[in-house]
């Protein structure tokens, strides 16, 4: 079964200032992994992911990740902190293999960023 | 360019009652996928729907069913609601093609409130 941890339920950070959400995965074969952002009452939008290739990715809004396989962690990071930021962060993971169809997709319990101005 | 839509927006509904949510897919997008967002948790995987037929199934009861149309839109059931029921459900469309292949479209959910 495949799995996300992220293991802080907050994270605070002064506006400015580099930020990094955490999150750990199993999968039992090559993952697919991914970040996503919830604002309040709102579905969840797409902010990178990594299939494969090069292990730092870039998104939108500035937002970056890095895949650790060895470590089995997917950290998103961002240089600069704007207050704009602050939401609800969720990192996912899916297994590379399933075909059409069978492609389900595990979230974590999700990170609150809390950008202070 | 539309994104996924959903509806109703917010619903109440009583314990035994039956709920059906809709949903209507990113354009292009042929897969379904519902999920349970219960407040404050991340969302719950219930199932996927792909060529009208479910594929792949999470953690939840029978009475959770579900239907894809040969448009792609998609509804979920909830037979005999329980309060526990109460959540966000979240609709998200895909599509295996394309530079958005493997990525959800999110709707932004049918709040459902049982009392």
């Amino acid at each position: 079964a495949q799995s996300v941890a992220q293991p802080e339920d907050q994270v605070n950070v002064a506006e400015g200032n580099p930020l990094t959400v955490k999150c750990t995965y199993s999968v039992s074969g090559n993952p697919y992994l991914f970040w996503y952002v919830q604002y309040p009452n709102r579905g969840l939008q797409f902010l990178l992911k990594y299939i494969t290739g090069d292990n730092l990715v870039k998104g939108s809004y500035g937002f970056e990740a890095e895949f650790n396989k060895s470590q089995t962690s997917f950290h998103l990071k961002k240089p600069s902190a704007l207050v704009s930021d602050s939401a609800l962060y969720f990192c996912a993971v899916r297994d590379a293999v399933g075909r059409r169809g069978y492609q389900k997709v595990t979230f974590g319990t999700g990170t609150k960023l809390q950008v202070i101005p | 360019d539309a994104g996924v839509t959903q509806s109703p927006t917010h619903l109440i509904k009583t314990r035994g009652q039956q709920v059906t949510l809709r949903c209507s897919p990113k354009s292009g997008h042929d897969t379904v996928s519902w999920y349970q967002q219960a407040l404050g948790q991340g969302p719950q995987f219930i199932f996927q729907y792909y060529e009208e037929e479910e594929r792949q199934r999470g953690n939840f009861p029978d009475r959770f069913s579900g239907h894809q149309f040969p448009n792609y839109s998609s509804e979920l059931n909830v037979n005999a609601l329980l309060l526990g029921d109460s959540a966000l459900y979240l609709c998200a469309s895909s599509s295996g093609t394309g530079s958005g292949a493997n990525v959800l479209t999110f709707g932004a959910g049918s709040r459902l409130t049982v009392l």
